[in-house]
């Protein structure tokens, strides 16, 4: 089955700080995607990683993909208080596009 | 170009009683997906459903609960003799087959079972 495991799923950090959060999944996959979503709100898609070494930046985010490891990043640079949300990532089956399976998701607060 | 629409975003049902959840995906998307988030989690999935046909189901209770997506008209999800534990945001998504597998989400239905 597969499975996704983010960490930290609590996250506090100081404004101007950086720090990245990890995506563990646990079966052959080449798709992984990142989506942020504010309280009470619907999820955005802020990443779409295809391939293995795949790299994607937006503003203070930055995405990347080791389908050997297993393993995304999300790595937050200076960060500001307006990235405070909770960061999902979720991975498609490699048998199975169809199936997307969500991680925990990890909660940022940034405070000023 | 809207996008995911999903209505109602609030409903309140006491027990026993049936809810409907509808969606319209995005303009030219024929997949759609439900998942479940309850407070303080993440999203599970639910069904997978393309115009008039369930792909994949394997995430949602046997009973009570069933989905549908008519040739005409959004996609239903519909949970019969609700009970307390079926409060949650249920979230839907669409996507185009053939693109990244990307999938955009509606604003979600928030349902409380009172």
């Amino acid at each position: 089955e597969l499975k996704v495991e983010q960490n930290p799923l609590f996250l506090s950090m100081q404004e101007g700080k950086n720090y990245t959060i990890y995506c563990n999944y646990s079966t052959t996959s080449d798709r992984l995607y990142w989506y942020r979503q504010d309280p009470g709100k619907s999820l955005e898609s802020l990443f779409v990683l295809l391939s293995n070494g795949a790299v994607k930046q937006e503003g203070r985010l930055m995405a990347s993909l080791d389908t050997k490891a297993r393993l995304s990043t999300l790595h937050i640079t200076a960060a500001v208080h307006d990235l405070s949300a909770t960061y999902f990532c979720a991975v498609t089956g490699f048998y199975n596009n169809n199936d997307m399976r969500f991680g925990a998701g990890t909660r940022l607060t940034v405070k000023p | 170009n809207a996008g995911v629409m999903q209505n109602p975003r609030h409903l309140v049902r006491r027990r026993g009683q049936e809810a409907r959840l509808r969606c319209s995906p995005m303009k030219g998307h024929s997949h759609v997906y439900w998942y479940r988030q309850l407070p303080e989690e993440g999203l599970k999935f639910m069904v997978y459903l393309q115009k008039e046909n369930i792909i994949d189901e394997s995430g949602m209770p046997k009973e009570r609960f069933s989905a549908e997506f008519p040739k005409e008209g959004p996609s239903i999800l519909r949970i019969q003799q609700v009970v307390r534990g079926d409060s949650a945001a249920y979230f839907c998504a669409s996507s185009q087959l053939g693109d990244t597998g990307e999938l955009f989400f509606g604003e979600g239905s928030r349902l409380t079972v009172l």
